[in-house]
């Protein structure tokens, strides 16, 4: 069965103070790992995908990486308008090739203080 | 281009009875995926359309079912509701063959 377990649970950084959010899976043949924002009362927000062991992709102050067991969300510098719920999620390959269902980690509640 | 669009945004409910939701895609957009998201449990896929069939289920009790029409809405139902169905429902779109899913806004249900 696919799993995403992500950690930690919950990180409070100051302003500028730079940190990582860790994202463990394992699925039957990734067809892609996903990144998410989450505000208070809305839906998901799409970060990024992430296809390959090695890849990088880079937002403004956010950066994610993949290997071939997990992903890490990196902050740099944060500002109090990064804190949001980020959610890492992965698709498994299908069986028809058509669209799977994703597979949400719990969530890494990110709170930065000005 | 206009997102996700999810009516009602808010319902209450009471125990046993029945609840309809309803999507639409961003234009374009042929799939529709359904998501339950609790505080316990996260989110948890409950199903997904494509051309008006159901193409991938989860773990979810008969109760729960969907639909999707030929423009590419679709509906979810909620049938005799107990209390543990209180959840944001959250629905995503996506090009068929591409990955990304884009997510509406959400109904929260609250079920007294």
């Amino acid at each position: 069965e696919d799993q995403v377990t992500q950690s930690p649970e919950a990180l409070r950084l100051q302003e500028g103070e730079s940190s990582s959010l860790n994202c463990s899976y394992t699925v039957s043949g990734l067809r892609g790992l996903f990144w998410y924002r989450q505000d208070p009362g809305k839906g998901p927000e799409f970060l990024f995908t992430l296809y390959s062991a090695g890849e990088e992709k880079e937002k403004e102050r956010l950066k994610a990486t993949l290997t071939k067991k997990e992903s890490f969300l990196h902050i740099t510098a944060p500002k109090p308008e990064d804190s949001a719920t980020y959610l890492c999620a992965v698709q498994a390959k299908g069986a028809q090739g058509g669209s799977e269902k994703l597979v949400f980690g719990k969530g890494t509640k990110l709170t930065v203080n000005p | 281009k206009a997102g996700v669009t999810q009516t009602p945004r808010y319902l209450i409910k009471t125990r046993g009875q029945q609840v309809t939701l309803s999507c639409s895609p961003i234009s374009g957009h042929r799939s529709v995926s359904w998501y339950q998201q609790t505080p316990g449990q996260g989110l948890q896929f409950l199903f997904e359309y494509f051309s008006e069939t159901q193409r991938n289920k989860g773990n979810f009790p008969g109760r729960f079912s969907g639909r999707q029409f030929s423009n590419s809405r679709s509906e979810m139902n909620v049938s005799t509701l107990e209390l543990g169905d209180s959840a944001l429902y959250l629905c995503a779109s996506s090009i068929p063959g591409a990955d990304t899913q884009y997510f509406g806004p959400g109904t929260r249900l609250t079920v007294l």
